[in-house]
């Protein structure tokens, strides 16, 4: 069965930073482009973060751009979201998921982790 | 990369079909066929369901479907069943590796 499980997530201050991380079984991380998504209590998806399979093509939403930085390690095969300059805007459940474009799901997120809790509080 | 347009609600009652639209513009949805959609329950994760327009996953009923006309994608539910209820969400690339959401509707069955 295929997998992500994030983790990393819990309460930071604004201003402060926390580091999400997404690992995965069933299937090797490392040969997917992968995302990340929030969801904000209450509210809808929002996308966040996407790097390609070498790590050098990474793009951000506008409202994350400058702030947080997607990344990942080949040899752990686990993907990463370093979070800095938090903001009470952006707690929400934070997924990890997966393009599906190597198998065939052009540009369609085809699984997802479970999410993980990022709440910016003072 | 501002959102993508879905009305806030829909309804039908078992057995009828129900359709959630998903406006965008020339950049996105009326740009590129690869506009997607997922379910999502209460408390879980995302589900896809539809992709590149029209496309579906191995395992997802052919009750869904989906198509698009210009700047507007949307997505049919036929033989409402009250599993479907559910929030439903498009997405569109926004341009090279970005995407761009809906803002989600919310399927209730009567």
């Amino acid at each position: 069965e295929l997998q992500l499980v994030e983790s990393g997530g819990g309460l930071a201050q604004p201003g402060g930073s926390l580091r999400l991380s997404c690992a995965a079984s069933g299937f090797t991380l490392s040969s997917y482009e992968m995302n990340w998504v929030r969801q904000a209590p209450g509210k809808g998806l929002e996308w966040v973060s996407h790097i390609d399979n070498s790590g050098r093509t990474i793009n951000y939403a506008d409202s994350v751009k400058g702030r947080f930085t997607i990344s990942r390690d080949k040899a752990k095969d686990t993907l990463y979201l370093q979070m800095n300059s938090l903001r009470g805007e952006d707690t929400a459940v934070y997924y990890c998921a997966r393009d599906g474009g190597r198998d065939g799901y052009h540009w369609a997120f085809d699984t997802w982790g479970q999410g993980t809790l990022v709440t910016v509080s003072s | 990369q501002s959102a993508l347009t879905q009305p806030p609600s829909a309804s039908g009652s078992p057995g009828q079909s129900v359709t959630i639209s998903c406006s965008g513009t020339s950049r996105d949805v009326g740009a590129y066929d690869f506009v997607s959609w997922y379910q999502q329950h209460p408390g879980r994760a995302p589900k896809l369901m539809i992709y590149e327009v029209t496309k579906r996953p191995s395992g997802v009923p052919d009750r869904f479907s989906g198509s698009k006309s210009g700047n507007t994608a949307s997505l049919t539910v036929s033989g409402l069943q009250a599993g479907d209820e559910a929030d439903y969400y498009c997405t569109s690339s926004g341009g090279i590796n970005t995407w761009v959401f809906g803002g989600g509707t919310k399927l209730t069955v009567l």
